[in-house]
């Protein structure tokens, strides 16, 4: 149980294009999933928190019209780089959050979508 | 000062040892603690998570949580080369969020 997947799984764009990445929680419904960012050698960032049926909360310094999200289901989150450039090519990470709303609930990630920005 | 410390390692320790990673954490109010596995280039694994303070075991892994002290644990009982990878610990600070705070996370080499 508790599988998480994300889609695509690589993605190589020009510089100027935009970019959507997919995460799904399979076997059980998530009212908030969480996106990461991590560059090479450096441990997970947060980037927002994603809660269906409302609108994302983003940490400090993430550029909410750059990258924007959408939880339209219990299901599924995206997240889409708009006007990708370079230096946004990173290893993009979600995460579901399975529980009922509490501290005990358990952050299950998906297996990742690596950007590269020409 | 990082609300989530680890040693970044590498930390060496011979196939069959145990390996002993520790991670600080500076909020007192944290409630629950969580120890991921990343490989390198894959996306982070739950191992096992702890609430209570003292030692839960899960098969070869044990944490170990020492809310006065500010500090958890997870050891590793008869290490694999397959245990080589960065482990990462996770603290849920509080909210409602249950967001994760994550340290920078300990690179164990299991060597032959």
């Amino acid at each position: 149980g508790a599988v998480v997947s994300q889609h695509p799984s690589r993605v190589i764009c020009k510089s100027g294009t935009s970019v959507k990445i997919e995460c799904r929680s399979l076997d059980f419904q998530a009212t908030t999933m969480f996106w990461y960012r991590q560059f090479p050698k450096q441990s997970l960032m947060l980037m927002a928190t994603s809660n269906e049926g409302s609108k994302a909360t983003y940490e400090q310094g993430v550029e909410k019209d750059k990258f924007l999200i959408n939880h339209a289901s219990l299901t599924l989150s995206t997240l889409t780089v708009t006007s990708a450039h370079p230096e946004d090519s990173s290893f993009y990470i979600c995460s579901a959050r399975a529980g009922t709303g509490g501290w005990t609930d358990t952050q299950y990630f998906g297996p990742g979508t690596r950007l590269t920005v020409l | 000062q990082k609300e989530v410390e680890q040693n970044s390692g590498p930390l060496s320790v011979p196939e069959g040892a145990i390996a002993s990673l520790n991670c600080t954490y500076s909020d007192r109010g944290s409630q629950s603690f969580f120890w991921y596995r990343q490989y390198s280039g894959k996306s982070p694994e739950l191992i096992m998570f702890i609430y209570s303070n003292g030692d839960k075991e899960d098969g070869r892994f044990t944490a170990q949580l020492n809310k006065a002290s500010q500090y958890v644990s997870l050891l590793i009982r008869d290490s694999q080369p397959s245990d080589s990878a960065t482990y990462l610990c996770a603290v849920n600070m509080g909210g409602t969020a249950s967001k994760l705070t994550f340290g920078t996370g300990t690179r164990l080499q299991v060597t032959l």
